[in-house]
């Protein structure tokens, strides 16, 4: 089977840097996945890496330690609208298919 | 493009009723998935297809609840009998494969049962 860790909240001032970690348990893995979530809606896809290192997407990166079962999200120069929930995800080595963690509700403040 | 699209967006039933909800995932996708999401915590996988064959379905509560794709297009989700730990919101996502597998989510049907 496979279990994810996460907190289950942080808070940041607009303008900060904020991570999030992820610890995972898994029997096969393939990659690790972030997703945002806003209130009532639907998740989005924000990176992926199934590789070590580190993934920059503007201002959002992702990094990954296949040794330490361990990644993290790295959120630069909080906006107000990056309040939200941030799910990370294993992707299973056989069928595709992917665990979420319980997410990390982060709430930007001015 | 067009999106996941999701039937209907909000349903109230009383328990013991049935409920059935619509996805029609992104045109091209082959792969199509179900998730149980229950306030507060992640999306649960319940049901994976894989064009219209069943990839994974050990967490579909079988005894209750029911997923087709007959022609490997939209998909259809069936609680029947429901229970009150159903209420919850279900999410329809797809993907079309490649390294990072990404899923595309429709804007899900929050199921209420009464």
């Amino acid at each position: 089977g496979q279990s994810l860790e996460q907190p289950s909240e942080v808070t940041a001032v607009e303008g900060a840097i904020v991570q999030i970690n992820c610890t995972y348990q898994t029997s096969g893995f393939y990659g690790l996945s972030w997703y945002q979530q806003h209130d009532g809606g639907a998740p989005t896809f924000l990176s992926y890496n199934a590789l070590d290192g580190l993934e920059e997407t503007g201002r959002f990166s992702s990094f990954l330690s296949r040794s330490d079962s361990y990644g993290y999200l790295l959120l630069q120069e909080l906006q107000m609208k990056d309040s939200a929930s941030y799910f990370c995800a294993v992707r299973d080595l056989n069928a595709g298919k992917s665990t979420f963690g319980d997410g990390t509700t982060l709430t930007v403040k001015p | 493009e067009a999106g996941v699209a999701q039937s209907p967006r909000y349903k109230i039933i009383e328990k013991r009723q049935s409920v059935a909800f619509w996805c029609n995932p992104i045109s091209g996708h082959a792969t199509l998935y179900w998730y149980q999401q229950i306030l507060g915590q992640g999306p649960k996988l319940l049901i994976q297809f894989q064009n219209n064959g069943v990839v994974d379905d050990s967490q579909l509560p079988k005894d209750r609840f029911s997923a087709e794709r007959l022609k490997g297009v939209d998909s259809t989700l069936k609680i029947q009998p429901a229970k009150l730990e159903d209420s919850a919101v279900y999410l329809c996502a797809s993907s079309y494969g490649g390294l990072s597998n990404e899923q595309f989510f429709g804007p899900g049907t929050r199921l209420t049962v009464l």
